[in-house]
Formats: structure tokens, C-alpha cells, sequence
């Protein structure tokens, strides 16, 4: 159990609707990465935020947003969902904003359906 | 975004050393490099983590050379339970963290 937790673990749903996938990071970690996982693809860069704050952004799409509340849990929020957005969502917290002499810890997963 | 590569796949048997390289070009100065062992339908599970010239704890080995733009994953007497995706993951600036694009090894009894 990396402290990670990810809800909901799997999610269904049509296209066009909207949806929210949420993160609660491990005790202490001020830093959380999203990433997507399409079928059989690697890991796709979504966006981190530290301490509430955006700090980098990678492939994420402008249907696409996510915050950190001030209890430190994020929500990546995806609206106008098409077929192409069926992937793994994968939640990463870390002690620090940066990785130097840290590591990302995963939780397992929200699995996105879109049909 | 920066690309990070890795070869696609790998076999090898019970027993064996298996080494995995990443290359990454664009890895910024200040950034170390992480790799990570992925079992389907789970979340990625660190292995290792380096700065440079050579790392190792009791799972793994990391080689990274001088000029940083590459690196290598050393997977001492495989078992089966090593069959796996494993991925390298770069800081290229500015806190984006990017994963290589993933090696599937697969580990034959």
C-alpha cells in the first residue's frame, strides 16, 4: 500500500459527460502528479501542483483540469469526454516539489470508460 | 514534450542478468533519473534512483554515465516474478517529470 488512495477505482460513462476523479495524496506529501495510461501505452504527463499550486503542466487536454485543495486532495476533472479518453488515470504524490533524493509514490488507479 | 526511449521488449531466462537502458537526452542538469516497475492494472513501483556514475541497493543496479543522457537499469538473477513493464523517469525542467516509454520484460522458466 503506497498511501496513495484513488477514487473511484473504476468509472463508466458516455460520451460527452463529465466526470471527476479524485486523489488523496500520502500523509505529508505537499506535491501531486496526474498521469493517463491509454491501453498498452505508457505514461502520459498530465499535470503537478505543490501545495495548492500548478507547477508544471504536460499533454493535458484543454477538456481537461485539475486542483489541489487546501487539504492537499486533487481532483483532475474531465469534461466533453470522447472515446479516446478510455485510459488509466494514475495519482502520484511526493514529499517535495521536486524528485532530487525522492521518489513518486502511485496510488492504483481510477480506470475510465468512456462509451 | 521531450521524448524518453526504451527498447520495447525484452526476454530473458530464469537466472539471468538483465540490463535495460533509457536514453534521455533532454534531462535537465539539476534532475536525477528513477525507474519504475509497473505489473498490469497497478500503479508504477520504484525501484531505484540515481544521480550519476553508479547506485545500487538489493533489487537493483542504476549505471549512469557522465554525460547523463542515458542510463541503465541492471536486474541481477531474474525470476519470474520480474516479468514486468519498467520505465525511466526524467525531471526535463521546471518539476515535469516524464516516464521512458516503457520496456516489457518477460521472463521465460
Amino acid at each position: 500500500d503506497s498511501g496513495v488512495t484513488q477514487t473511484p477505482k473504476h468509472l463508466i460513462t458516455a460520451t460527452g459527460q463529465r466526470v471527476t476523479l479524485r486523489c488523496s495524496p500520502r500523509s505529508g506529501d505537499l506535491s501531486v502528479y496526474w498521469y493517463q495510461q491509454s491501453l498498452d501505452q505508457g505514461l502520459q504527463f498530465l499535470i503537478h501542483y505543490y501545495n495548492g499550486e500548478e507547477r508544471a503542466k504536460g499533454n493535458i487536454l484543454e477538456r481537461f483540469s485539475a486542483q489541489q485543495f487546501p487539504d492537499l486532495h486533487s481532483e483532475l476533472n474531465l469534461s466533453s469526454l470522447e472515446l479516446g479518453d478510455s485510459a488509466l488515470y494514475f495519482c502520484a504524490s511526493s514529499e517535495l516539489a521536486g524528485l532530487n533524493t525522492g521518489e513518486l509514490f502511485f496510488g492504483e488507479g481510477s480506470r475510465l470508460t468512456v462509451l | 514534450l521531450a521524448k524518453t526511449t526504451q527498447p520495447i521488449s525484452m526476454d530473458s531466462y530464469e537466472g539471468q542478468e538483465v540490463n535495460i537502458t533509457c536514453s534521455h537526452n533532454n534531462i535537465a542538469t539539476n534532475d536525477y533519473i528513477t525507474w519504475y516497475q509497473q505489473f498490469p492494472s497497478q500503479g508504477p513501483r520504484f525501484i531505484i534512483q540515481g544521480y550519476k556514475t553508479k547506485v545500487t541497493n538489493e533489487v537493483a543496479s542504476l549505471f549512469i554515465p557522465a554525460d547523463r543522457k542515458s542510463s541503465t537499469l541492471s536486474l541481477p538473477r531474474v525470476s519470474l516474478s520480474d516479468t514486468a513493464v519498467y520505465y525511466c523517469l526524467v525531471g526535463v525542467g521546471t518539476y515535469k517529470y516524464i516516464f521512458g516509454t516503457g520496456t516489457r520484460l518477460k521472463v521465460l522458466a
